[in-house]
């Protein structure tokens, strides 16, 4: 157990809906970073949150937005989803820089 | 624009022998280099990282051999057992210090008997 929970760890959906990921970063860690992972592109970073403030954007659609509430804990939002959107998401914490970074289990979304 | 190229995409390999994965980067501003091992079903967890200011770092089986004026780094696996099959990625910081990390797009490795 890595100390990241993210939840659910599957999630099934339609064309169009909205579903959001949940994100529970180490005890002590005030980062979040949320990553996608998908077959043919690997990993690529989405948003990080830095103590309830957004430090840092990568390639999140618009359609995409996160949070991270003053508990720390972090959600993603995704909608009007497209069956390209199906992927692993997973959310990492640290401390606050890089070095500690450590990933959670994962969701793995289903657009069908 | 890929910052962290990675390869091969894939690699098989005999038991005991030696693995070698490979990164090259773009920017020089990087300063740290983490390897990141995923098993199927799980999120990626850190193996070992490197900063520029040494040329290696060994340990246990796995070394990082860091060349800057290539601006590469690869790993290597000793002695390679059935148990190391995983996925393995490079990373460094999008744009130096303490940005988030970007990542290769993996290698999957797979050491047979």
């Amino acid at each position: 157990d890595s100390g990241v929970t993210q939840t659910p760890k599957h999630l099934i959906t339609a064309t169009g809906q909205r579903v959001t990921l949940r994100c529970s970063p180490r005890s002590g860690d005030l980062s979040v970073y949320w990553y996608q992972q998908s077959l043919d592109q690997g990993l690529q970073f989405l948003i990080q949150y830095y103590n309830g403030e957004e430090r840092a954007k990568g390639n999140i659609l618009e359609r995409f937005s996160a949070q991270q509430f003053p508990d720390l804990h972090s959600e993603l939002n995704l909608s009007s989803l497209e069956l390209g959107d199906s992927a692993l998401y997973f959310c990492a914490s640290s401390p606050g820089g890089i070095v500690g970074y450590t990933f959670g289990s994962g969701t793995r979304l289903t657009v069908v | 624009q890929q910052q962290v190229k990675q390869s091969p995409q894939s690699l098989i390999v005999q038991k005991g022998g030696i693995s070698i994965i490979n990164c090259a980067y773009e920017n020089t501003a990087f300063d740290y280099f983490p390897w990141y091992q995923q098993f199927p079903g799980k999120g990626p967890a850190l193996l070992i990282a490197i900063r520029p200011d040494v040329s290696e770092k060994k340990e246990g089986r796995f070394t990082i051999s860091f060349n800057k004026s290539a601006k590469q780094f690869s790993l290597h696996i000793m002695d390679s057992q059935p148990g190391d099959s995983a996925t393995y990625f490079c990373a460094a910081p999008k744009v130096g210090g303490n940005t988030p990390l970007v990542f290769g797009k993996g290698t999957r490795l797979s050491v047979i008997a």
